[in-house]
């Protein structure tokens, strides 16, 4: 069985600065995936960037950036330069060699003018 | 662009009464799901399929029933329906595994479901 968990339910960030959601899992499958998904208040879920668990650098797209540290099994998601449309809540999720997704309870950012 | 295409956006259903959410993709994705995200949560796989005529259960099948006829749709049944279905459900597609490559899951904009 596969656990995500996200420790921060809301976090406060100025706009401009970076903010970095924390995320830690938990699989005993050798080869998996990492994800990160945005869902403004709006409700629809936002793709934003991807990691397997093979990948030897860290994934970027544009202002997100990816802190992956396999051994202590945390997937960090970073996000710079934070703009007021980065206000939503976001989701880690992995998926492991049964392919379904499990998500964590997700973490609120509000980014403040 | 359509995507995954989920009808209806909106529905209230009384306790017992049953209905089918319906969910479309035009992206030829192989791997179909169903989520259901229950206020301030994460999103919990109700069932997914691998292909037309494959499904399977995922975390909280229990309610429901799916079936997967072509490639583009797989509907969502409640047959009875309960308080405890109240919830967000999202239908999502994605190809080939997740985990084999970075094509992420495809979502739907979401059927906002009240039991009452």
């Amino acid at each position: 069985a596969q656990k995500i968990t996200q420790t921060q339910p809301g976090m406060f960030v100025q706009e401009k600065e970076a903010v970095t959601l924390d995320c830690t899992y938990d699989t005993s499958d050798q080869s998996y995936g990492l994800f990160w998904y945005k869902q403004p208040s709006s409700g629809e879920m936002i793709f934003l960037i991807y990691q397997g668990s093979y990948d030897e650098q860290n994934a970027t797209e544009g202002r997100y950036s990816l802190n992956f540290q396999k051994a202590r099994k945390s997937a960090n998601l970073v996000i710079s330069a934070s703009q007021l449309g980065d206000s939503a809540m976001y989701f880690c999720a992995m998926s492991g060699v049964d392919y379904k997704l499990s998500f964590g309870a997700g973490t609120t950012v509000t980014v403040r003018a | 662009n359509a995507g995954v295409t989920q009808t209806p956006k909106f529905r209230i259903l009384k306790i017992g009464q049953s209905m089918t959410l319906q969910c479309t993709q035009d992206m030829n994705h192989n791997y179909m799901y169903w989520y259901r995200q229950d206020p301030g949560m994460g999103l919990k796989l109700i069932y997914y399929s691998v292909g037309a005529g494959i499904t399977d259960k995922g975390e909280v099948p229990n309610g429901y029933n799916v079936s997967r006829s072509t490639t583009e749709d797989f509907p969502l049944r409640l047959e009875l329906a309960a308080p405890s279905q109240t919830s967000v459900y999202f239908c999502a597609s994605s190809y080939l595994r997740s985990r084999y490559s970075n094509q992420p899951q495809h979502f739907g904009d979401g059927t906002r479901l009240s039991i009452l």
